[in-house]
């Protein structure tokens, strides 16, 4: 089994100082993190993600995240926020789901954090 | 490449009433996906496949059907309509097993009266 939980709903900063979204998960296996960011009226795309390798992951537009297996956290960070990244995000974990046999990749989502930033 | 593409964009439908949400990608993958986002709650998967001519239900499957004819596209159908299918509904795709990134449609909002 596997779950996710984003510990805060609404993130506020101003723009130019630095952003923290947390995300905390649970997974039977050894997990594969994501973070997809979804602007609004708009479909989710990948900002980062997470597969065994570096612990330490760079995404898209200056985002980068964690992987703390001691706290089971993946917490996504960015120096300075721009206006552009206010957002919802979502953390992911993916797990192996089953189908007649055939695993799959089965993704579990967070509940997502709204991000605005603030001139 | 344009991707996951979905039709229609918008919807209103009024209860009982029964729709088609199409699916299409070109990116020559394997699985596809049908979720549902609702506000607080993330995504959730309806239905999904992993291969043309099979289907499988997710998380929340009810009031839902699904076929998978070409690999290309993912259909999903609702018979009958209720207010709390009202929804934004995202298809996506991916390679053959896991963990491997999906790539998401733009979506399509769906109001039942």
């Amino acid at each position: 089994a596997q779950s996710v939980t984003q510990l805060d709903s609404h993130v506020s900063v101003s723009e130019g100082t630095p952003v923290l979204l947390r995300c905390n998960y649970s997974s039977s296996y050894s997990p594969s993190l994501f973070w997809y960011v979804q602007h609004p009226n708009k479909g989710l795309q990948l900002l980062l993600k997470y597969t065994s390798a570096a612990t330490l992951v760079k995404g898209i537009n200056g985002f980068e995240a964690e992987f703390k297996k001691s706290e089971t956290s993946f917490h996504l960070t960015k120096p300075s926020a721009h206006m552009s990244d206010a957002a919802e995000y979502f953390c992911v974990v993916t797990g192996k789901g089953n189908a007649g046999g055939t695993s799959y990749g089965k993704l579990t989502f967070g509940q997502g954090t709204i991000l605005t930033v603030h001139p | 490449n344009a991707g996951v593409t979905q039709t229609p964009k918008f919807r209103v439908l009024k209860t009982g009433q029964s729709m088609t949400l199409l699916c299409a990608q070109d990116m020559n993958h394997e699985y596809m996906y049908w979720y549902r986002q609702d506000p607080g709650m993330g995504l959730r998967l309806i239905h999904y496949s992993v291969g043309e001519g099979t289907t499988a239900k997710g998380e929340v499957p009810d009031g839902y059907n699904v076929s998978r004819l070409k690999k290309q596209n993912f259909l999903l159908g609702l018979e009958s309509a209720a207010p709390s299918q009202t929804s934004v509904y995202f298809c996506a795709s991916s390679s053959p097993g896991g963990p491997n990134e999906q790539f998401f449609g733009p979506g399509t909002r769906l109001t039942v009266l």
